[in-house]
């Protein structure tokens, strides 16, 4: 009963350098999303994938892309990353319609 | 701009009463509304939701009021306990663009 498995949980970079963040979902979800957590700033939306195939900018895209790799993968890429990036970041899914996101545990991320 | 926001940072309530967690929006369409709690070092969790078509939904010691007039969410916990110490993240989305938008959270602390 896995539900939204991210990987890694936690990395750390130097500016520049490049890396890709993983999830993954066992619910047969349609949708899935990138978000980033920073303190007093709540959840922000990266990107998202409404279904397999389509990918849509969320509020804070810059330096991110993202790809759908299939139904159950949805992979968050920093080309370059900067001291900025660093975060936690939480990748959700759900069916769809009126029904509530479930959340992987995270990737807390720092970039020195 | 926020579209969805929580004003309180922090709420400290006495085991036994009652919390009360607030949360406004500023898009009117929005039409379905959550709460997740979180936990260090863990992701959200879904905790309850309620559609726009309602004023108010319960379960167990959880209560959620809509207030559409007043743009206004809020969550009633009866009776707090210990175990309810978590930030608080209130959501809403639309349906038809299956994005959610969420506030910035209010961590609660439950003193025994």
């Amino acid at each position: 009963n896995a539900g939204v498995t991210q990987t890694p949980k936690f990395q750390v970079l130097k500016t520049g350098q490049s890396m890709t963040l993983q999830c993954a979902q066992d619910m047969n979800h349609n949708s899935m999303y990138w978000y980033r957590q920073d303190p007093g700033m709540g959840l922000r939306l990266i990107y998202y994938s409404a279904s397999e195939g389509t990918t849509d900018k969320g509020e804070v895209p810059n330096g991110y892309n993202v790809s759908r790799l299939n139904k159950r993968e949805f992979s968050l890429r920093l080309e370059s990353a900067a001291p900025s990036q660093t975060s936690v970041y939480f990748c959700a899914s759900v069916r769809d319609g009126y029904q509530p996101q479930h959340f992987g545990d995270g990737t807390r991320l720092s970039i020195l | 701009d926020q579209q969805v926001k929580q004003n309180s940072p922090s709420l400290s309530v006495q085991e036994g009463r009652i919390s009360i967690l607030n949360c406004d929006y500023t898009n009117s369409m929005f039409d379905y509304f959550l709460w997740y709690k979180k936990y260090p070092a863990e992701g959200p969790t879904f905790l309850i939701s309620i559609s726009s078509i309602k004023d108010k939904n319960e379960d167990g010691r959880f209560t959620v009021f809509l207030n559409k007039s007043a743009k206004h969410l809020s969550l009633h916990i009866v009776p707090s306990q210990p175990g309810d110490s978590a930030v608080y993240f209130c959501a809403a989305s639309l349906y038809n663009f299956n994005k959610f938008y969420f506030g910035s959270g209010t961590k609660l602390n439950v003193k025994p």
